[in-house]
C-alpha cells in the first residue's frame, strides 16, 4: 500500500464551486504539506503543518485553506474554485530526525481542471 | 529571494552518452538540498540529500554533487529508463521550506 495516498485523483469542476483534496499518510511523519505544480514552473508551497495545532502559510496561499484532522490526515479546500486553480497538486510529509530536514516523500497527486 | 535554478530544460541523450544536470541555488540558510526524480503524472521520488559542500553521493547511474552554490547531477551511461523530469530542491532554514528549481526533463533514446 502506498505511503501517502489522495483522494480524488482526478477532479474536474465549476468556477465557484468549493473543492476538497484529501490527504493521509502511514509513514507516521509529524509534518505535512500541499504543493501545487504547474507546467515550466517548480513545486510552489501552498501550506504546511508541522503537527496538528500548528498551520502555516506557504508561498500561495490565497484562495486556499487547509485543515489537519490527525496526525495522518491534512486536507486543502478551495473555497470557490476559479480557473486559474487548475494544477496538479501534491501532498507531501517528512519527519526531522536527528536535527536535520530529511526528504519529502510525495502522493500520486491530484489533477483539478476548473471551468 | 530564495531561488533554484535548473539547467538545461530539457536533455536529450542517446543511450550510453553520459552528462550532467545542473542546480544553481540561492537559498538563505540552505539546510539541505535535494534530488528528486518524477515521471509523468506521478508524484516526485526522493533521490539524494546533500548537506554540505564537497559531499558526493551515488545511487547506481546517479550521482550528485555540492558545492557552494550548485549542485551536478551526474549521469553515467543513461539507460532510456532514466527518462524523467529531474528536481532539485533547496530547503531554506530561514523560511522552513523547500524552494523546488522547474526541473530538467531528460530523454534518453535507445
Amino acid at each position: 500500500d502506498a505511503d501517502v495516498t489522495q483522494t480524488p485523483r482526478n477532479r474536474i469542476t465549476k468556477t465557484g464551486k468549493r473543492i476538497m483534496l484529501e490527504c493521509s499518510q502511514t509513514k507516521g511523519h509529524d509534518r505535512m504539506y500541499w504543493y501545487r505544480q504547474d507546467p515550466g514552473l517548480g513545486l510552489r508551497l501552498i501550506y504546511y503543518s508541522f503537527d496538528v495545532k500548528d498551520i502555516n502559510k506557504g508561498e500561495i496561499s490565497d484562495g486556499y485553506s487547509v485543515s489537519r484532522q490527525a496526525q495522518a490526515k491534512f486536507s486543502l479546500s478551495l473555497e470557490s474554485a476559479i480557473p486559474n486553480q487548475t494544477a496538479l497538486y501534491f501532498c507531501a510529509t517528512s519527519d526531522f530526525g536527528q536535527g536535520r530536514y530529511n526528504e519529502q516523500f510525495f502522493g500520486p497527486g491530484t489533477r483539478l481542471t476548473v471551468l | 529571494e530564495d531561488q533554484v535554478t535548473q539547467s538545461p530544460e530539457a536533455l536529450r541523450l542517446q543511450e550510453g552518452e553520459s552528462s550532467s544536470l545542473n542546480c544553481s541555488y540561492t537559498v538563505s540558510g540552505l539546510r539541505g538540498l535535494f534530488w528528486y526524480r518524477q515521471d509523468p503524472g506521478k508524484g516526485p521520488e526522493f533521490l539524494f540529500t546533500l548537506y554540505s559542500a564537497g559531499e558526493e553521493k551515488e545511487k547506481e547511474r546517479l550521482k550528485a554533487t555540492l558545492t557552494k552554490k550548485e549542485s551536478f547531477l551526474h549521469i553515467t551511461a543513461p539507460k532510456p529508463e532514466d527518462s524523467a523530469t529531474y528536481l532539485c530542491a533547496g530547503y531554506s532554514g530561514g523560511y522552513n521550506k523547500l524552494i523546488f528549481g522547474a526541473g530538467t526533463r531528460l530523454a534518453v533514446h535507445p
